[in-house]
């Protein structure tokens, strides 16, 4: 059980804005203001959209957005589009320096 | 162009050890700190080692705290992760991962297979 819990799956059609969130339940995340997102397609390497909440390195979509509300962050998504599908993960970097990732979520475009 | 290559995965017998490498072009190595990053099949994502620039500060996960051990070689532009007394729980892709802005993690190799089974 990971202490970021991220929902197994979500949906929506191309166009659409969806979002993923990423809720901290252990304090073993630390102060959860180091957050990132990473998107993962199918049998390649995860890459990194979001970091430190809300920032994106160079070369990423504008529709990929983080934010953070309290103990849960969030990734959002717009204008879906089918190269979109794919599994995205939350990580945090915890306090006593180590790492946890949420358990992922599976982004299906309809 | 920045990559990173791993090598050395394969399959092993449990209790047996292996030897993984991951070699980086494109970018100045020893200015970067390096992490290991596995996911088991059909999982998610687990961080298991951390080493900074220059070797001396190591991090790593309970899950392999005491059988696992990442080394560097900067002259080589090389990471490694020599792994001990495997279990079957240890069978994963193996990926290594740059430590980037923030503490997150912008470049990743393609990762390899490590296969503990009898």
């Amino acid at each position: 059980q990971s202490a970021l819990t991220q929902p197994a799956s979500v949906s929506g059609s191309p166009g659409q804005s969806i979002t993923i969130s990423c809720t901290a339940t252990s304090s073993d995340v630390g102060n959860f203001n180091l957050v990132s997102w990473y998107q993962q397609c199918p049998g390649k390497a995860p890459k990194l959209i979001i970091y430190e909440v809300n920032k994106r390195p160079s070369g990423i979509s504008n529709r990929f957005s983080g934010s953070k509300s309290g103990n849960t962050a969030s990734l959002t998504i717009s204008g879906l589009q089918a190269e979109d599908e794919a599994d995205y993960y939350c990580c945090s970097y915890a306090d006593v320096s180590t790492w946890v990732f949420g358990g992922g979520t599976k982004l299906t475009v309809l | 162009e920045v990559q990173m290559v791993e090598s050395g995965g394969g399959l092993v017998q449990p209790g047996g050890s292996l030897r993984l490498s991951c070699v980086a072009s494109g970018f100045t190595f020893r200015g970067y700190s390096m992490n290991w990053v596995r996911q088991a099949p059909g999982k998610g994502l687990e961080w298991i080692s951390y080493i900074g620039s220059g070797g001396t500060t190591i991090y790593s996960a309970d899950s392999v705290k005491g059988r696992f051990i990442i080394s560097r070689d900067n002259a080589k532009n090389s990471l490694y992760l020599q792994m001990n007394s495997l279990r079957a729980e240890d069978t994963a892709v193996y990926h290594c991962a740059r430590d980037g802005p923030r503490r997150a993690f912008d470049i990743w190799g393609q990762g390899t297979v490590v296969t503990v089974s009898s």
